[in-house]
């Protein structure tokens, strides 16, 4: 398996504008998890999937993140509009079965600047 | 909620020294306990875990002891080497925290030749 994939690598992007992030699990897996890391706040779980369907969106900073997944096999996590603000790099993982001892599989991460 | 605290870093060391990092958690159930590690412009990548108390879980030469009585599960290396020059995350995962996998801040760890 290809692992978890993540898209853009980077992005830049002026204040204002929409971004999206991607990410394509690994096949099979049931949970899905976005992370933004920084270095003020650390890694932070901003919502998470299982089987499609948002369980804890708890940690969305804002109205202006939103994060999708129509199918199993893709996600997406939308800012609009961004600021600068919420540069950050930003992770995907996925996640097979409901299990506390489970393994995370973490994408390479999108890094985002926003200006 | 649950939470993990870890000890600040950067934590700078010669090769071979011995390696401690600290992490310490807060849980409403009984959480299975991990060490992932990020090394640079890569994702997290699970190092070690441990799913209950006394557990010790290990992994290229690092180790980690589930204490339940001091809610802890430090991280340690006996002879560290410049490979080992990483980000550590420790972070639990909880029944009663819906199952989703919290992180403590990080560590930087360098070390020198």
């Amino acid at each position: 398996d290809a692992g978890v994939i993540q898209s853009p690598r980077h992005e830049v992007t002026e204040m204002g504008q929409e971004v999206t992030l991607r990410c394509k699990p690994i096949s099979g897996h049931d949970y899905l998890f976005w992370y933004r890391q920084t270095m003020m706040r650390g890694l932070e779980l901003l919502i998470y999937f299982n089987n499609n369907v948002p369980i804890d969106d708890s940690g969305m900073p804002e109205d202006r993140f939103s994060a999708k997944m129509p199918n199993a096999s893709f996600s997406t996590l939308k800012i609009q509009p961004s600021e600068p603000r919420d540069s950050a790099v930003y992770f995907c993982a996925s996640r097979l079965g409901r299990q506390t001892a489970g393994e995370l599989f973490f994408g390479e991460g999108s890094r985002l600047t926003v200006l | 909620g649950d939470s993990v605290t870890q000890m600040e870093g950067p934590v700078t060391l010669s090769e071979e020294a011995f390696l401690t990092i600290n992490c310490t958690y807060t849980a409403t159930g009984y959480p299975s306990l991990f060490w992932y590690v990020q090394y640079p412009g890569e994702g997290l990548q699970l190092l070690l875990k441990a799913t209950k108390a006394d557990d010790k879980g290990s992994n290229k030469g690092f180790e980690a002891t589930y204490r339940k009585e001091t809610t802890s599960f430090h991280l340690e290396k006996g002879s560290v080497q410049v490979s080992d020059s990483a980000v550590y995350f420790c972070a639990l995962s909880d029944r009663a925290g819906g199952f989703k996998t919290i992180f403590g801040a990080g560590t930087r760890l360098f070390v020198k030749a």
